[in-house]
């Protein structure tokens, strides 16, 4: 067990619907990284987010948003579904102070089936 | 920008028999290397890293890599696998400096059979 907790575990929505993922750092970690695992696209990363603020951003796409509240938890908004956009969703959560980067540890994820 | 290439997609081992899992590298800048397990439905586990220091580096249940910076490698050895080894192995690196994000390689399907 990782310590980092996502949900739900599985989701399975239809094309053009919006939905929520939600992630929970471990106790003291700052940083929740976002990444999505997808048989074509393998494992990519979204975004990054660090006590509250964006810190960078990979291939998501504009339909993709998240945010990262004051209480460190993180939700991934996910709308106008494709069914590509059908994958494994990861949270991951570092403590990420300066100069090195620290284990990335994962959830188990959320996996998004769009019909 | 960074790109991580593993060589083989399936690799099927005997038990008991030693493992080589390749992965090579590129980028622009200095990079921090992992390894990382991903049994089936679950998350990914971190197996070892390699930041600085000696080029060879240990890291969980027995395994081991080596850096090798000419050659911009990072292989994942193992002298002796066994059944509880079949997962998933992806190499991953992450720029010296202010960015955290993990570029992955492909991943590797370890098999190990009895």
């Amino acid at each position: 067990d990782s310590g980092v907790t996502q949900t739900p575990k599985h989701l399975i929505t239809a094309t053009g619907q919006r939905v929520t993922l939600r992630c929970s750092p471990r106790s003291g970690d700052l940083s929740v990284y976002w990444y999505q695992q997808s048989l074509d696209q393998g494992l990519q990363f979204l975004i990054h987010y660090y006590n509250g603020e964006e810190r960078a951003k990979g291939n998501i796409l504009e339909r993709f948003s998240a945010q990262q509240f004051p209480d460190l938890h993180s939700e991934l908004n996910l709308s106008s579904l494709e069914l590509g956009d059908s994958a494994l969703y990861f949270c991951a959560s570092s403590v990420d102070l300066l100069a090195v980067p620290y284990e990335q540890y994962f959830g188990p994820g959320t996996r998004l089936t769009v019909t | 920008a960074q790109s991580v290439t593993q060589l083989d997609s399936q690799v099927p081992v005997f038990e008991e028999a030693p493992v080589e899992l390749r992965c090579n590298y590129s980028s622009s800048v200095s990079v921090y290397l992992f390894w990382y397990v991903q049994y089936p439905n679950q998350g990914l586990q971190l197996l070892l890293k390699y930041l600085s220091g000696s080029t060879l580096v240990k890291g969980i249940n027995g395994f081991e890599a080596e850096f090798n910076k000419s050659q911009t490698s990072f292989h994942l050895r193992k002298p002796s696998v066994h059944i509880s080894d079949t997962a998933e192995y992806f190499c991953a690196v992450t720029p010296r400096g202010s960015a955290r994000q993990l570029t992955f390689g492909s991943g590797t399907q370890l098999t190990v059979l009895p």
